[in-house]
């Protein structure tokens, strides 16, 4: 079975950073592309960055560039979203996916808490 | 960027009615590169339909989806009581994929 895993998220203050992990297993990792959606209180979905298979090719949306790095570690199976400068608009729930087939998400991880408050 | 728009926002139906939930792209989505999930309280997106019309694996067949260009619909024949969700279309025809704002479903 595929599954997703976040950890990372947690309550910080605006200006400090986080570290968001997602851990693949039942797939290969190596082979898709991979991106975190954010769910803002409220409902909507943001696509805030994505990572292709090999690393090469990377996009972030334009609230975030600058400030959030994404990574991976094919050898780990593993995702990452390093966010600095952490601002109360950051907060919401971060999901990790798979870029299945052209482009729809499927899995997706569990989610991942973000509550950025003084 | 491409931006989408559901209608309604919110949807009040009741057990066995048949729902249709609209999604209306800014400009054309390229080869119907549109997909819509599922999301209950608490709980992850789910998918239920890729490529504007094929069922994702497990999703049963009274879940449709339709469209083309700008304009997609997803088809709920017979609404059971775990159909009651938000639902999210997303096209992937260019980046960045974006997302509708969603269609809460709700017992009426």
């Amino acid at each position: 079975e595929m599954q997703l895993v976040e950890s990372g998220g947690g309550l910080v203050k605006p200006g400090e950073s986080l570290r968001l992990s997602c851990a693949a297993s039942g797939l290969t990792f190596s082979s898709f592309a991979m991106v975190w959606v954010r769910q803002a209180p409220g409902g909507g979905l943001q696509t805030v960055s994505s990572m292709s298979s090999s690393g090469s090719y990377i996009f972030y949306a334009d609230s975030v560039k600058g400030r959030f790095t994404i990574s991976r570690d094919n050898a780990k199976n593993s995702l990452y979203l390093q966010m600095n400068s952490l601002r109360a608009e950051d907060t919401g729930v971060y999901y990790c996916a798979t870029v299945t087939g052209l482009g729809w998400l499927d899995p997706w991880g569990q989610g991942t808490l973000i509550t950025v408050s003084s | 960027e491409i931006v989408l728009t559901q209608s309604p926002g919110t949807l009040s139906l009741s057990l066995g009615d048949r729902a249709t939930l609209s999604c209306r792209a800014s400009q054309n989505v390229l080869s119907n590169y549109l997909a819509w999930y599922q999301q209950k309280p608490g709980q992850a997106p789910r998918l239920l339909i890729y490529g504007a019309s094929s069922r994702a694996t497990g999703v049963p067949d009274r879940f449709s989806g339709s469209g083309s260009g700008t304009d997609f619909t997803l088809s709920i024949a017979r609404l059971e009581p775990e159909d009651f969700a938000v639902y999210f279309c997303q096209h992937y025809s260019a980046s960045p994929y974006t997302f509708g704002q969603g269609t809460k479903l709700e017992i009426k």
